[in-house]
């Protein structure tokens, strides 16, 4: 079935650096979604992409949805502590109207 | 109230005992959807509901069994588990299940003794 690559699998930062992950797929996709899970809470959408080159930002993130549609970055400017958690990249092919997850990038926080 | 409550938070099981999990959600969405979630893996879509009526089971054992009376209410009922089914178990719910966004309660963990 249809995988989604998401790296890196964990980060270890300090508070201030800017922070880059990203996914890859080896289909096509429309749609590119990203998700922050905090500890003990579900997943929370962070910023949602519908066309191949589109640029969106929310607050300190933005992300891309790559030329190619089989890519997407997340980046994060000046991370802050309540920044940590687990970043999920998730996607929808044209075959498959059910989203493709990514196995999600554990931020950590040094102090 | 928040947009997707899921009860218990917390649930401990033995492996011959019978619980649910249930979930609700206050977004006037008519699609709803039960994930497993599992360390450093991606989710594991279980099943989707469509106004009641069930549209995908992804070849989920048939300990799980998954019900929803309406469509603000979803239900997974458990019976005769295994260690292995331990996980966080996620409702979602979505506008309709061609939706692309999907908003996500809190999750239970699940422990399988």
């Amino acid at each position: 079935g249809q995988q989604l690559n998401q790296s890196p699998q964990s980060m270890f930062i300090q508070e201030g650096e800017d922070v880059s992950m990203n996914c890859t797929s080896s289909s096509i996709f429309n749609t590119w979604l990203w998700y922050k899970q905090d500890p003990g809470e579900g997943p929370v959408l962070l910023i949602a992409l519908y066309k191949a080159g589109e640029l969106t930002s929310n607050g300190r993130l933005t992300a891309q949805f790559g030329i190619t549609r089989k890519d997407s970055f997340l980046n994060i400017s000046a991370s802050i502590p309540s920044d940590v958690g687990i970043y999920f990249c998730a996607g929808l092919s044209d075959s498959n109207y059910q989203l493709i997850w990514g196995a999600g990038t554990k931020l950590i926080i040094k102090p | 109230e928040t947009g997707v409550t899921q009860t218990p938070r917390h649930l401990v099981m033995g492996m011959t005992n019978k619980k649910s999990l249930k979930c609700e959600q206050h977004l006037g969405h008519n699609a709803m959807y039960w994930y497993k979630q599992s360390a450093k893996k991606p989710l594991e879509l279980m099943f989707v509901y469509s106004l009641e009526e069930r549209v995908e089971n992804n070849s989920v054992p048939s300990r799980f069994s998954p019900e929803c009376p309406n469509s603000s209410h979803l239900f997974l009922h458990l019976h005769t588990l295994q260690p292995e089914d331990s996980a966080l178990y996620l409702c979602a719910s979505s506008g309709g299940i061609s939706a692309r966004e999907l908003f996500f309660g809190e999750g239970s963990r699940l422990t399988v003794l």
